[in-house]
């Protein structure tokens, strides 16, 4: 079975970065298709992006477009985001997510990690 | 962006009875939609991917319908492990929209 670890708690003033990991382990592979997802306080289910290793290249919300960047470490199955200029309405928990596999049938979120809160505040 | 809209927004329900839930996906998504449940200060959970396909583990009352742009999630007798939220979610275009969600409470 496999299991996500996320990192822990963060809190951050606006304008600076965070950035959040998630290691993944117990799969059969380490061909890891990882995606990022955010709830706001009260909110639903923000997609956020995501990298499949196997392809390289990650693909994100164009509302994040340029300060949101994915990137995984196949050696460790280990993925991260980074968040540049945070803003008050970043404050969301962050989850990370394994997918069915790196086809586009399989992009259904099959694995989920515990979440990480992130907290912008002066 | 594809819109995802479901239907209702809460729903009240009592232990024993079938209820659905409706998601209308604004373009075509072939069958590219997943289901998930959400309870309180936990990570979503898949029930159902491919619109219709029983994620393993998950209780054989939950079950999906649809294609195209009309989807269903029908569980056929709610039980109090039931009452939570859920999301639909297409994977057929970036980005990969969630409905905004239905809450099932106990009536």
């Amino acid at each position: 079975q496999v299991e996500l670890v996320q990192s822990g708690a963060e809190v951050k003033k606006p304008g600076s970065s965070v950035k959040v990991s998630c290691k993944a382990s117990g799969g059969t592979s380490n061909n890891y298709a990882f995606t990022w997802v955010r709830q706001a306080p009260g909110e639903g289910l923000e997609w956020v992006g995501h990298i499949i290793p196997l392809f390289g290249t990650p693909s994100h919300a164009q509302k994040f477009q340029g300060r949101v960047s994915i990137s995984a470490d196949e050696s460790t199955s280990t993925a991260y985001m980074d968040i540049s200029r945070l803003r008050f309405d970043d404050t969301a928990v962050y989850y990370c997510a394994i997918m069915g596999g790196v086809w586009e049938s399989q992009r259904f979120l099959q694995h989920w990690g515990q979440g990480t809160l992130v907290t912008v505040s002066s | 962006d594809i819109q995802m809209t479901q239907s209702p927004s809460t729903l009240s329900a009592s232990v024993g009875d079938r209820v659905t839930i409706s998601c209308r996906a604004s373009h075509s998504i072939n069958s590219w939609l997943a289901w998930y449940q959400q309870k309180p200060g936990k990570a979503p959970t898949l029930l159902i991917y491919k619109a219709s396909t029983l994620e393993s583990g998950v209780p054989s009352r939950f079950s999906g319908s649809g294609s195209g742009t009309d989807f269903t999630l029908t569980i056929s007798s709610l039980q109090p492990d039931d009452f939570a939220t859920y999301y639909c979610q297409e994977y057929n275009n970036y980005p990969y929209t969630f409905g905004q969600g239905t809450k099932l409470e106990i009536k």
